[in-house]
């Protein structure tokens, strides 16, 4: 089974700095995709950045980038610049394609808080 | 504009009565899928479904049951056997592709917070 661990349950930055959150993931599959999801206190899931594990080359989304290791499983978000909205929970996910069917593994969370 | 809508916001429920939260998208979605977060535990799949008429448990689907009689409608029952069903409830759905690669990840109602007391 595949497991999805984000070992920092809690973070915060300066308004302006740049932050970077963990995520370690386990895994005996080669194919797979990784994602980071943005949860503000709306609680609205909104996908921020996803990685193909094929790809090596790591991902970017204007101020979000990944850190991708895929000999380590390791799966890291930067935000540069934070800004006052990224203040939110963060969730590292991890997904086979497999039998047809789709299934996120999500990690637990870390809680982002950006500081005027 | 295409989304996800769950429906309510907020459930308050007696101890021992089933509910049914639901669950409608007009983005054309094959695939759907519920969720339940609880505080420190991320997402756990409870059920989804790849096709009309067709679905399968998740990792947590003990006390729960649903339905896919239609493509656009995925409702979710939480019955009387389910012992902890206070919870946060989400959504959500996917295209899915033959030859098992997706080419979106999955778009998330904005839940529906369930209080059983």
């Amino acid at each position: 089974a595949q497991t999805v661990t984000q070992s920092q349950p809690e973070m915060s930055v300066q308004e302006a700095e740049t932050v970077t959150l963990s995520c370690t993931y386990d895994t005996s599959e080669n194919n797979y995709y990784l994602f980071w999801y943005k949860q503000p206190p709306s609680r609205q899931m909104i996908l921020v950045i996803r990685q193909e594990a094929y790809k090596q080359q790591n991902a970017t989304e204007n101020r979000f980038s990944v850190n991708f290791q895929k000999a380590a499983k390791s799966f890291s978000l930067k935000i540069s610049d934070s800004q006052l909205g990224d203040t939110a929970m963060y969730f590292c996910a991890f997904l086979t394609p497999g039998a047809g069917s789709y299934q996120l593994t999500f990690g637990k969370g870390t809680k982002l808080s950006v500081i005027p | 504009d295409g989304g996800i809508t769950q429906s309510p916001k907020y459930l308050f429920r007696k101890e021992g009565q089933n509910v049914t939260l639901s669950c409608e998208q007009n983005l054309n979605h094959d695939a759907m899928y519920w969720y339940r977060q609880d505080p420190g535990q991320g997402l756990r799949l409870i059920y989804y479904s790849q096709i009309v008429n067709d679905f399968q448990k998740g990792d947590i689907a003990e006390g729960y049951s649903v339905s896919r009689e239609k493509k656009e409608s995925f409702p979710l029952t939480v019955t009387s056997a389910q012992k902890n069903p206070t919870a946060f409830y989400l959504c959500a759905s996917s295209i899915t592709q033959a030859g098992g690669k997706p080419n979106s990840p999955l778009h998330f109602g904005n839940g529906t917070r369930l209080t059983v007391t």
